[in-house]
């Protein structure tokens, strides 16, 4: 188990375009938080699974993003018709919030 | 509201000073309370996290619930310590990190 995958590193696409992301966890943590991250700021909230059970979503999360966990082991975020205020660093994390999360690389999204 | 406050972006340092990063927080009840640090090309790894009292790499953390700070410190800085550093919250009554904006540590030689 080499820790948190996120795949694509990158995606650069045009407005209005949908896009999807893909966490893979550390096989034996059953939360997965997604985060974003634009220029100058910490990481910021957006969604968390316990298994597959989606717990918690920030007002962040529009309804043109979605996230899911099927099975509770990999995760995929989706954007809709995306826009240019929704380029950021989007950060996959699992473990447990109490005992510190374990993060992934990140995929670097730029809407042109 | 939870919330994080790192004031300085950029902490400027000569190797072997002491450095002290500032954290302060806004949480009505006990909260855990962590350093994650991220170097250059490299991914948010957690440093350090109150309840553990530990030391990770000189660094040590005090959690002053009278101030609501939890500032990062470490007597003799190196410049492998030069990264960006953030503060984080986590409330007992959810299970997310609120994070500060950062702090930029730079080490010079």
């Amino acid at each position: 188990d080499t820790g948190v995958s996120q795949d694509p590193r990158h995606k650069i696409t045009k407005r209005g375009q949908n896009v999807t992301f893909r966490c893979d966890p550390i096989s034996e943590h059953n939360r997965l938080y997604w985060y974003r991250q634009t220029l100058g700021q910490g990481p910021e909230f957006l969604t968390y699974f316990q298994n597959e059970a989606q717990l918690e979503k920030s007002r962040l999360l529009s309804d043109r993003f979605s996230a899911e966990r099927p099975k509770g082991s990999f995760s995929t975020l989706e954007i809709q018709r995306t826009e240019q205020g929704d380029s950021a660093m989007y950060l996959c994390a699992s473990g447990q919030g109490i005992y510190g999360y374990t993060f992934g690389s990140g995929t670097r999204l730029t809407v042109v | 509201a939870q919330r994080v406050t790192q004031p300085e972006k950029l902490l400027s340092v000569f190797k072997g000073a002491p450095v002290e990063l500032k954290c302060n927080y806004s949480y009505s009840g006990s909260p855990e309370l962590f350093w994650y640090v991220q170097y250059s090309r490299q991914r948010l790894q957690l440093l350090l996290r109150h309840i553990s009292r530990e030391s990770i790499k000189g660094f040590t953390a005090d959690l002053n619930k009278g101030e609501t700070s939890f500032h990062l410190k470490k007597p003799f800085a190196q410049e492998e310590d030069s990264a960006m550093y953030y503060c984080a919250l986590n409330g007992r009554s959810t299970d997310k990190l609120i994070f500060g904006t950062g702090t930029r540590l730079q080490v010079f030689p």
